[in-house]
């Protein structure tokens, strides 16, 4: 049983349209994340998410809208998708506080043409 | 807030051999240091951490090292084999994790 899982794995899209990546976690975990990983493997978190509050935005342009609908799901939707946003962006989650293991999806690649 | 730097950022060592990675962090309030493996054409999964009350944490071949007045971190894999090769992230808590740049392992046959 897939821990998180993300959907699509794979994704290549034209510049300027809108499309979303889905995530899903059965950890009963309280917290979500999602993180963007460049083409130089630099891993950075972009949203964190409690109990379907978001906590952390790490001025990500507004084109990146992430959805809780509840604590078990983060989606994020992209509007107008630049060459820039082309990376692999990877879904998280870990029990509620610091110190606690992250639990990553296998990624969403992301290519923009 | 935090900063984390991770030396090298490629490593070869050949099959047997040991590894080391190390990293440096600059919040002295950080107190979770975890390290992440990443193979190709997968997500990071946790290898092992050290919390900042603990000096050297041991997992069979893998061990981490934290010096906290110094504000650095490493791992050391011994033994290493092909299945070593990866990317690994160091990473370091204070309100949020922040993860170092990565090193790739090349075990060399």
């Amino acid at each position: 049983d897939t821990a998180v899982s993300q959907t699509p794995k794979y994704l290549v899209t034209q510049m300027g349209n809108d499309k979303s990546i889905k995530c899903e976690q059965n950890l009963g975990h309280d917290t979500m994340y999602w993180y963007k990983q460049d083409s130089k493997k630099f891993l950075k978190i972009m949203f964190s998410y409690n109990n379907k509050e978001l906590i952390i935005n790490e001025t990500v342009p507004n084109r990146f809208s992430p959805k809780s609908p509840d604590k078990a799901h983060l989606n994020l939707h992209i509007n107008s998708l630049e060459l820039g946003d082309s990376a692999v962006y990877f879904c998280a989650s870990s029990q509620q506080g610091l110190g606690n293991t992250i639990y990553f999806g296998e990624g969403s690649w992301l290519t923009v043409v | 807030g935090e900063n984390v730097e991770q030396h090298p950022s490629t490593l070869s060592v050949q099959e047997g051999d040991s590894a080391v990675i190390k990293c440096t962090y600059s919040d002295s309030a950080s107190n979770y240091f975890p390290w992440y493996k990443q193979e190709l054409g997968k997500g990071p999964q946790l290898i092992i951490d050290i919390r900042s009350n603990v000096g050297e944490k041991k997992d069979q071949r893998i061990a981490v090292t934290l010096n906290k007045t110094a504000k650095h971190f490493s791992l050391h894999i011994t033994e290493t084999q092909p299945e070593d090769s990866a990317v690994y992230f160091c990473a370091a808590t204070d309100d949020k994790i922040i993860f170092g740049k990565g090193t790739r392992l090349h075990i060399l046959p």
